[in-house]
């Protein structure tokens, strides 16, 4: 079955960058595009970008242009998410997830709390 | 600010049939196909309707989605005490480049 596992919690200072990893598993790890989504306390969800495993082609939001970079590492099937100049907005759940259809992301990771704070 | 719109929240009681609202622009409904999730306390969101009115499997046949130009609804019917929890609508903004999500429902039952 399809699995996505992100790497654990990490507390941040203002200032400082952080990387997320999500390993996938349970499928042909370069044949779906992977979406980063990340939610704040209390908040919705907001889209951060997609990266194409295969190739790693990317498309940020721009919101995030600048500051977040997301990598692919197809020996371990696994894709990264490296956000940098933190600040305390930047506190929030972040997750992985593979479409399910089209730009339809249907399987998420466990989620991964990254709290920014000085 | 989110430019797919929700609101804030419905309620019904059980067995009873509820909808949610999504209101969008002719750059994400009206030209994009349109997801819905529905997301529990500390749990990540789960994809409940995509592609505006296709069901995951095991996602119970009570969920249904529809859309009409710019925008779209989630109706649940024979509303259960487990249906209780935030949705929101997503789809692909063409102005934006980017994936967006509603502003949110929560549903309450009563």
């Amino acid at each position: 079955q399809v699995q996505l596992v992100q790497s654990g919690a990490e507390v941040k200072k203002p200032g400082a960058s952080m990387k997320i990893s999500c390993k996938a598993s349970g499928y042909t790890f370069t044949t779906y595009y992977l979406h980063w989504v990340r939610q704040a306390p209390g908040q919705g969800p907001e889209w951060m970008g997609i990266i194409n495993p295969s190739g790693g082609s990317t498309n940020y939001a721009q919101k995030f242009q600048g500051r977040v970079s997301m990598t692919s590492d197809t020996s371990t099937s696994t894709v990264n998410m490296e956000l940098s100049s933190l600040t305390s907005e930047d506190t929030a759940v972040y997750y992985c997830a593979r479409d399910l259809a089209y730009l339809a992301p249907g399987y998420w990771g466990q989620g991964t709390l990254v709290t920014v704070s000085s | 600010q989110s430019v797919l719109t929700q609101p804030p929240s419905a309620s019904g009681t059980p067995g009873q049939r509820v909808t949610i609202s999504c209101s969008g622009s002719s750059s994400n409904i009206g030209s994009n196909t349109l997801n819905w999730y529905q997301q529990l306390p500390g749990t990540a969101p789960k994809l409940l309707i995509y592609s505006n009115n296709q069901r995951p499997s095991g996602v119970p046949d009570r969920f249904s989605g529809s859309k009409s130009g710019t925008s779209a609804s989630l109706a649940i019917s024979g509303l259960q005490s487990e249906d209780e929890a935030d949705y929101f609508c997503a789809a692909w903004d063409d102005s934006l480049y980017g994936y967006v999500f509603g502003t949110g429902t929560k549903v309450t039952v009563l």
